[in-house]
């Protein structure tokens, strides 16, 4: 299988935007996925197929895609939206892959 | 709304089976559309995707656990469960049992459990 690669870290001002990229060979081919994890809690969908939004996850949360890089995008970042954020894909014979996960800090 | 709720031991000796069970309500586990999956978390590290399933029994796991792991399904009971064999202390984490959705391209996971602590030690 193939590897998804994040930045560790992340730190932005409440109010400002966060992006949060993600590398991957497959990426081009197959959809990138975003969870957002808090201490203590599971993951949770926060963006899927590259920049759906699931409902009941806010507006200020989305995705893009270009070549073999996802990229999760917060805009108007908020105090609670600190958290540990993972990307995952798939290979073509169903695989999962997950990227090391990055951790936003709100300053 | 579809819940998951992972039970089982919360401490395994090295070299033995580590046995979960998942148990889905407010949704039918019998649906041909989804599939179930198991993924853990090691404390302070990431995730990693251990296996799925559907009710039709196809499966497919992570080609590093593969060896050791053998995941089933019970639709009597709603649940499916994962058996993880000859454990070592590597193998300590918080399992966590996901609906695993299907797309044109890949797949996500939409529901998941709360997870549960295995923990191996003599």
């Amino acid at each position: 299988s193939y590897e998804l690669t994040q930045p560790p870290s992340v730190s932005v001002s409440p109010g400002q935007t966060a992006r949060i990229t993600c590398s991957g060979d497959a990426l081009p081919k197959e959809y990138g996925y975003w969870y957002q994890q808090k201490p203590g809690q599971a993951p949770v969908l926060v963006i899927y197929k590259d920049s759906e939004r699931p409902s009941g996850i806010p507006e200020r949360f989305s995705g893009s895609s270009s070549g073999t890089t996802v990229t999760l995008t917060i805009s108007g970042v908020q105090a609670e939206d600190e958290a540990d954020y993972y990307c995952q894909s798939a290979d073509s014979n169903g695989i999962v892959v997950f990227g090391g996960g990055t951790k936003l800090t709100v300053l | 709304q579809v819940q998951l709720q992972e039970s089982g031991p919360g401490l395994v000796k090295p070299s033995q089976t580590v046995s979960l069970t998942c148990i889905v309500s407010g949704g039918s586990i019998s649906s041909d559309f989804y599939f179930w999956s198991w993924i853990r978390q090691p404390a302070g590290k990431g995730l990693e995707w251990i296996g799925r399933i559907n009710t039709s029994g196809s499966s497919n796991y992570n080609p590093s656990l593969k060896s050791r792991v053998t995941i089933s399904v019970d639709t009597s009971k709603s649940q499916f469960s994962l058996q993880l064999r000859s454990v070592t202390a590597a193998d300590t984490a918080v399992y966590y049992c996901a609906r695993d959705v299907p797309d044109s391209s890949g797949w996500h996971f939409d529901y998941w459990g709360q997870g549960a602590l295995v923990t191996v030690s003599s």
